[in-house]
Parts: structure tokens; C-alpha cells; sequence
């Protein structure tokens, strides 16, 4: 979606590196969700956020949106060989209707 | 209930035919959303249930598509005449009919069009 912007679109890390990955809207999001995906599977939720500010932590995994509520970062501590995948951030910008999501991001991380 | 199931996984067609597609939600999830998700690509939300009530159609849904969720639990979705660029995965999702609006999705349907 032209809505949604994720960057980068691609990353290969070293394991044990940290790494974050960007989420930024052209609009006021109303709530920005984390989800994990498997090639050729479904979505898997990770985190989602909706005030200003709010940051939230899950093992490894620590998700931020900024005061604006435009751009939210995730950030993967240490990374390990189970944080492959592709992540999608996923925006509710109409108040609890459909999802609008971004391309996605391919993680890669190498033992 | 351990979460959206959807059936089949996997589906292979020939240019023209049909195809239908079922996604069992959530108990007691009154909304439900089918995406479509072509490869490199996020979900594209194709259209949304609140119970029976299908409440948006996506401009991507053309009329060869259509979905339905007749008793408010479980919702097809079926494609008429079906072309090459339908290739996707379909996925469902579920939620509550809440400001949270988390949605949970299921593993999808990939169709392949030949």
C-alpha cells in the first residue's frame, strides 16, 4: 500500500546483531499492528499500538509509535535464527475498520 | 476454538473455472475480513463481515467475486471464471467488534490459476 511505507524492504544480519525496521504513514494512524509471516503462511500478531508514544516489549522484540502517531519502528535485540521471516506492519487508518498494510520487510539472519 | 482455520490450503484451477473458499473464524468473533496477498506484497483487504452483514467491498473485488457469511460464523468466498492474475493467497481474518480491532488471521488459501 502507497499508504504505508516499510523500510527497508530486505535485511540480512549476522545472529546476535540488533535491527530495526520502519513503519511510516501518510495519515494519522488510529491503531499500527506488528504482524510476522512465514512464506506461504498466514500471520502471525505481534504487537499492536495505538497511543502516542507507546512502546511495547515482547520477549526480543520491542515495537515504538512515534507522538504523531506516523511512524512506528521495531527493534529486534540479538537476533536469532527463529526472527527470519517476512514483517508486515499493518494500519488501521479509518477507526476500526479494514487493515491497510506495507509491503513488508524479508529478514534474514545468518548463524 | 485454537484459532481461523480456512479450507482448502492449497488450491490449483484451470483458467475459467470456479473456485470456492471457506474461513471458519473465531468463536464469538463478529467480524470477519477476507485479504488477498500477492507475492512481495502486504494483504489488500477485499471486504468485511459484522456478522452476516457484509459492510465494505474493496474496488479490487469485481464481480466475479463474491463472499458471503450467512449465519455469521464461517464465510466462502467464491470466484467465477477464474483468470490468471487471481493467483494469490487468501487470507481471513477475525476480530471483535472492538476499538482494539485486533485481528487474528488464518494460514490462507493459495490459488494458483493455470
Amino acid at each position: 500500500s502507497q499508504e504505508l511505507e516499510q523500510s527497508p524492504q530486505s535485511l540480512i544480519v549476522q545472529e546476535g546483531k540488533n535491527l530495526t525496521i520502519n513503519c511510516t504513514s501518510s495519515k494519522t494512524l488510529y491503531g499500527l499492528y506488528w504482524y510476522k509471516q512465514k512464506y506461504g503462511e498466514g500471520l502471525i500478531f505481534l504487537m499492536m499500538l495505538q497511543k502516542g508514544g507507546e512502546e511495547k516489549s515482547h520477549e526480543k522484540i520491542t515495537a515504538k509509535l512515534d507522538e504523531k502517531k506516523q511512524q512506528s519502528s521495531l527493534h529486534i535485540t540479538a537476533s536469532q535464527p527463529s526472527h527470519a521471516g517476512i514483517y508486515l506492519c499493518g494500519a488501521d487508518l479509518e477507526y476500526g475498520n479494514k487493515l491497510v498494510f506495507g509491503a513488508g520487510t524479508i529478514l534474514r539472519v545468518k548463524s | 476454538d485454537t484459532g481461523v482455520s480456512q479450507n482448502p490450503r492449497h488450491k490449483i484451477t484451470k483458467r475459467g473455472q470456479n473456485v470456492t473458499f471457506r474461513c471458519d473464524p473465531i468463536s464469538e468473533h463478529n467480524r470477519l475480513y477476507w485479504y488477498r496477498q500477492t507475492l512481495g506484497q502486504g494483504p489488500e483487504f477485499l471486504t468485511y463481515f459484522q456478522n452476516e452483514a457484509q459492510l465494505e467491498k474493496s474496488r479490487l473485488l469485481s464481480d466475479r467475486f463474491s463472499a458471503e457469511r450467512p449465519k455469521g460464523s464461517f464465510s466462502t468466498l467464491e470466484i467465477q471464471r477464474t483468470e490468471q492474475g487471481d493467483s494469490a493467497m487468501y487470507l481471513c481474518a477475525s476480530s471483535l467488534e472492538e476499538a482494539d480491532n485486533e485481528q487474528f488471521f488464518g494460514p490462507g488459501t493459495r490459488l494458483t490459476v493455470l
